[in-house]
């Protein structure tokens, strides 16, 4: 089975802090994903990285950054986290690059509070 | 820009009945069409997946239909349980890094 692990299920941060939230996949998958999840605005994409140190914007990369060192781990970075950034984060990973048919995996969610 | 709609927001049934969840888009360009079940607080599950040359997929007690040419899919669930309570997502493809989703139905099964 697929395995996506989220390093925190919840986070309580103050606002003007970088946070960082990690995100590691254990079945080689060369895409991975992050999306945030907000009541009435669903799930919205982030960023996402089809390969190591590959990065592509999403809908929403205002206030947010991405680092892909090592293959199995996708990083979510606020710089400065502000109160609009509280919301659920959820990372996700597929098998192959270029090819669109492949399911998306998804990890337990980090739910981040910003005060 | 495509745009996905799930039809009811809200479901509430009693155990043992079949019931249907619909998913309409607006770009039947797709590559696949992904159903996602979601419990209260945590990440998304993976019920099925069509792709855009298939008509259904089915899984146990679920079945899922693809209409591409009218923009639709359905979720069919037999004989619901309680355990099936959840809220459940549909989400097409239509670029490779791309998973665009549905606002989501709210099902709930009573005993």
């Amino acid at each position: 089975d697929v395995k996506v692990t989220q390093s925190s299920r919840y986070l309580v941060k103050r606002t003007g802090e970088k946070v960082f939230l990690e995100c590691v996949q254990d079945m080689d998958h060369e895409n991975m994903f992050w999306y945030r999840q907000d009541p009435g605005l669903g799930l919205r994409l982030i960023y996402f990285s089809y390969d190591v140190k590959m990065k592509e914007k999403g809908d929403i990369p205002e206030g947010y950054s991405v680092s892909r060192e090592k293959k199995e781990r996708f990083s979510l970075i606020l710089e400065s986290a502000s109160t609009n950034q509280t919301s659920m984060y959820l990372c996700a990973s597929s098998l192959e690059r270029g090819l669109p048919y492949n399911e998306q995996f998804f990890g337990p969610g980090t739910r981040l509070t910003v005060l | 820009k495509q745009e996905v709609t799930q039809i009811p927001a809200a479901l509430s049934v009693p155990e043992g009945e079949n019931l249907v969840l619909n998913c309409s888009f607006t770009d039947s360009a797709i590559y696949n069409l992904q159903w996602f079940r979601q419990d209260p607080g945590k990440g998304l599950t993976s019920l099925l997946l069509i792709q855009s040359s298939q008509r259904e997929q089915t899984s146990g007690r679920l079945n899922a239909s693809l209409d591409k040419s009218s923009g639709r899919s359905t979720l069919y669930i037999a004989a619901s349980q309680p355990g099936d309570s959840a809220t459940y997502l549909c989400a097409v493809r239509t670029s490779y890094g791309k998973l665009t989703f549905g606002q989501g139905t709210i099902l709930t099964v009573h005993p």
